[in-house]
């Protein structure tokens, strides 16, 4: 298995055009977490879904923000429209029971 | 309001000397730990977790209930230790996993 694979790598993107963040998580794993890493704040969790259902999804910072799991082998973290606060790594975890493993991140910058 | 806090965001030591990197956390029920790691350019990937009671890279961690503390160390730091390290705590299994803000640890030769 690849592990957690996320897409694109890096993002530039201006200010008030939509961004998707793409995720495909490790098979057979029943949880998929979005999270947003800043020099500020660290490792902030946004949402969490199981089984493909939003579990909680209090972290999310603004209605700009939505996040999807049609399927459990892929969801989308979009930010619509973007703004220059939104510039940080996006990270995308698969969780089986026990541990998290983690994507390589997507580095969004908002200009 | 379940957190995980981490004071120090840059720990700087000494090849051969201890290290500690501190975690406490406000939880009032029974949570799972776990230390976390991001050495450069690689994913954040599992150190250790609390249940298993195990030493990973001669680091451990003990949890403390009555410090809400989980406190991770090593006796000697070795400079491939270097890395951003993360506290997290999470309190339904396989469910919500929140994370401190990060230290980074800093081994000089």
């Amino acid at each position: 298995d690849a592990g957690v694979i996320q897409s694109p790598r890096h993002e530039v993107t201006e200010m008030g055009q939509e961004v998707t963040l793409r995720c495909k998580p490790i098979s057979g794993h029943n949880s998929l977490f979005w999270y947003r890493q800043t020099m500020m704040r660290g490792l902030e969790l946004l949402i969490y879904f199981n089984n493909n259902v939003p579990i909680d999804d209090s972290g999310m910072p603004e209605d700009r923000f939505s996040a999807k799991m049609p399927n459990a082998s892929f969801s989308t973290l979009k930010i619509q429209p973007s703004e220059p606060r939104d510039s940080a790594v996006y990270f995308c975890a698969s969780t089986t029971w026990t541990e998290a493993f983690f994507g390589q991140g997507t580095r969004l910058t908002v200009v | 309001a379940q957190r995980v806090t981490q004071p120090e965001k840059l720990l700087s030591v000494f090849k051969g000397a201890p290290v500690e990197l501190k975690c406490n956390y406000s939880y009032s029920g029974s949570p799972e730990l776990f230390w976390y790691v991001q050495y450069s350019r690689q994913r954040l990937q599992l150190l250790l977790r609390h249940i298993s009671r195990e030493s990973i890279k001669g680091f451990t961690a003990d949890l403390n209930k009555g410090e809400t503390s989980f406190h991770l160390k090593k006796p000697f730091a070795q400079e491939e230790d270097s890395a951003m390290y993360y506290c997290a705590l999470s309190y339904n299994q396989g469910g919500k996993l929140i994370f401190g803000q990060g230290t980074e640890l800093s081994v000089k030769p």
